[in-house]
């Protein structure tokens, strides 16, 4: 398996249902991001982490909560979803040296339907 | 934030024809931008990326452009084969280690 591992690999869930995404790295880095994919979108950033502090949210709705416990967790909790968020959810991780990055590295993806 | 586009949308090439996608972003700030493949269902992957001091890159077959004062960026890819065929991503990272994506070329090499 690739450094990046990302489960469950396919989630159904209702719109009152309560749901973490689970990504994990094995390859030392120290920043990881969420990312949304959806049909005939851009890769849209979500969330993300530089050593383990959360530098960006991109106007995220709150429905959507990551945390992340350590640099090699992240987890996406959602609830009261929409419709909508039905996409393709991506982690990646990058090594972040003295400020220049390399490059990104994704996880396989969750795709999340919801109903 | 970053804003990048990517253009074209989608692409069709002969095999051994060459392909040009073109990208441009807004911050001026960014200072590296990777270029990722997607094949259908699978991970975005590198396939290669410049910095911005760096003008031209080439690896084999692919080569990117960069010119900072314009602010756009260009994935070449010579002798396209049918394994070429995928989604194309171009990135700008800023300095605040955001990467932020185009929408992507969907290309297809035409055996």
């Amino acid at each position: 398996e690739t450094g990046v591992t990302q489960t469950p690999r396919h989630l159904v869930m209702g719109m009152t249902n309560k749901k973490s995404l689970k990504c994990e790295q094995h390859l030392g880095h120290n920043a990881m991001y969420w990312y949304k994919q959806s049909a005939k979108k851009p890769l849209e950033l979500m969330f993300v982490y530089n050593f383990k502090e959360q530098t960006e949210n991109n106007s995220v709705p709150s429905r959507f909560s990551p945390e992340c416990p350590n640099s090699s967790h992240l987890f996406l909790h959602l609830h009261t979803l929409q419709p909508e968020d039905s996409a393709l959810y991506l982690c990646a991780s990058s090594q972040v040296n003295r400020g220049m990055n390399t490059e990104a590295f994704f996880g396989q993806g969750t795709r999340l339907t919801v109903v | 934030g970053e804003n990048v586009e990517q253009h074209p949308s989608t692409l069709s090439v002969q095999e051994g024809d060459s392909a040009v996608i073109k990208c441009t972003y807004s911050d001026s700030a960014s200072n590296y931008f990777p270029w990722y493949k997607q094949e259908l269902g699978k991970r975005p992957q590198l396939i290669i990326d410049i910095r911005s001091n760096v003008g031209e890159k080439k690896d084999q077959r692919i080569a990117v452009t960069l010119n900072k004062t314009a602010k756009h960026f260009s994935l070449h890819i010579t002798e396209t084969q049918p394994e070429d065929s995928a989604v194309y991503f171009c990135a700008a990272e800023n300095t605040g280690n955001q990467f932020y994506f185009g929408t992507g070329t969907s290309l297809t090499v035409i055996p």
